[in-house]
């Protein structure tokens, strides 16, 4: 089955600590996003790329970096720098970076400060 | 400033009842018009996109509907069911054609059937 796996589903940080969240797709997608959710907000995006080796930044891309070394993986490094960072993290991808694409959402990351 | 808002922010139905969801956005240019249903600790899944000169479009039991003058969108579930509690979010995109990165989403409204 063709998807996209976000793993841990469950993730904790220690203070001045970095942490990596796992993003992978088998959708031969050229294109992925990662967004952050907190309760009562919209999704806000962090950063997206649009093929390998490129990447922009979203939002609110301050306090998280990325890599896209490969097509299918996306990780995405919360750094000590983000201040508040428990949030709900979701990973997506679409066929291209293009408005009329859907986008296919893993089932997130749940990042919590110990 | 570009904004979607939803309403209400939250709903609670009898199993089988209908019910209709709003979705209210000053986003412009227009591109597009998403639903997603989220279910509780889950990733959204796609309902139906529309574009500015679709006025209907349709996925089993979920209706959409899009005024592009009034800048006003419906979802519409028909003899809800237990599965259909979730958050339902409305999500505008910018400019035909161009990044994903103009996604506007909004906050949801969280349904609860009951049976």
């Amino acid at each position: 089955d063709g998807g996209i796996t976000q793993s841990p589903k469950y993730l904790f940080r220690k203070e001045g600590q970095n942490v990596t969240l796992s993003c992978e797709q088998n959708l031969n997608h050229d294109a992925m996003y990662w967004y952050r959710q907190d309760p009562g907000q919209g999704l806000r995006l962090i950063y997206y790329s649009q093929i390998v080796n490129d990447f922009q930044k979203g939002d609110i891309a301050e306090g998280y970096s990325v890599s896209r070394e490969k097509k299918e993986s996306f990780p995405l490094t919360v750094t000590s720098a983000q201040k508040n960072p428990t949030a709900f993290y979701l990973c997506a991808s679409s066929t291209h970076d293009n408005s009329n694409q859907p986008q296919h959402f893993g089932d997130g990351t749940r990042l919590s400060i110990l | 400033k570009n904004q979607v808002e939803q309403s209400p922010q939250s709903l609670i139905i009898l199993e089988g009842k209908n019910c209709t969801l709003q979705c209210n956005y000053t986003v412009s240019p227009f591109s597009n018009l998403r639903w997603y249903k989220q279910d509780t600790g889950r990733g959204p899944v796609s309902l139906t996109i529309m574009t500015f000169s679709e006025n209907t479009k349709s996925n089993g039991r979920y209706t959409a509907t899009l005024d592009a003058d009034t800048k006003q969108s419906s979802l519409h579930i028909t003899a809800s069911q237990l599965s259909d509690s979730a958050s339902y979010i409305c999500v505008v995109s910018r400019y035909y054609g161009g990044s994903q990165g103009n996604l506007i989403f909004g906050k949801g409204t969280k349904l609860s059937v009951k049976p």
